[in-house]
């Protein structure tokens, strides 16, 4: 049973248009989400993060949004630009006696169409 | 050398090898971490250290056999494996009570295993 999903495995947009990646969860006891982003032959970097008790979060291009209600995230991206290409994690945070059990989706591969 | 390095980068095995999987972090961090990610799968979190001490094991088999001799190094012991294990194994680092679920990932091994 997945508790993070990213349904769209792919995605292309426009440069300089808004990109929007989407997260769901299902587990209402994690602390803070976070998106990763991975370039091929590199490890996921880490992007932008949310605490559960805020609605957004926000970082130069990039905005986070948090819906409680409806167990949903989303990453903005404004304007996307073509180094933004690359495969997007959604991962959700629960702590454990100190560690920080990260919970992956599958990732989101974006393209920018330049 | 910055932030967390893995070693080897590729890996290829047959199933009656022994094979060790290397990595080093460079961030002071205090926990350690192995994951494993298949295609099409989410990150599996495979191992937890922290401060050198084993806190999670999720279920791995036995032919895996993690070593974490100080809180910068971690290794990953390899023996009779099988096809299916071929993946991507990264290792990631962070502070223990930092609170925000943020990791620093390496670049991984792709192991294939033959």
């Amino acid at each position: 049973d997945q508790q993070v999903k990213q349904n769209s495995p792919s995605l292309s947009v426009q440069e300089g248009r808004i990109s929007i990646l989407n997260c769901d969860y299902t587990n209402s006891m994690f602390d803070y989400f976070l998106w990763y982003k991975k370039y091929p032959a590199e490890g996921p970097t880490f992007l932008i993060s949310i605490s559960s008790i805020k609605d957004k979060n926000e970082d130069g291009r990039f905005t986070v949004f948090l819906n409680k209600s409806a167990k949903h995230l989303s990453l903005h991206i404004v304007p996307s630009q073509p180094g933004d290409s690359a495969v997007y994690f959604c991962a959700a945070s629960s702590e454990d006696f100190g560690n920080e059990k990260l919970t992956f989706g599958t990732g989101t591969r974006l393209t920018i169409i330049p | 050398e910055t932030g967390v390095t893995q070693t080897p980068r590729h890996l290829v095995m047959g199933m009656t090898n022994k094979k060790s999987l290397k990595c080093e972090q460079h961030l002071g961090h205090n926990a350690m971490y192995w994951y494993k990610q298949s295609a099409k799968k989410p990150l599996e979190l495979m191992f937890v250290y922290n401060f050198k001490e084993q806190t999670e094991n999720n279920s791995v088999p036995s032919r895996f056999s993690p070593e974490c001799p100080n809180s910068s190094h971690l290794f990953l012991h390899l023996h009779t494996l099988q096809p299916e294990d071929s993946a991507l194994y990264l290792c990631a680092s962070s502070q223990v009570w930092q609170g925000t679920g943020e990791q620093y990932f390496g670049p991984g091994t792709r192991l294939t295993v033959t």
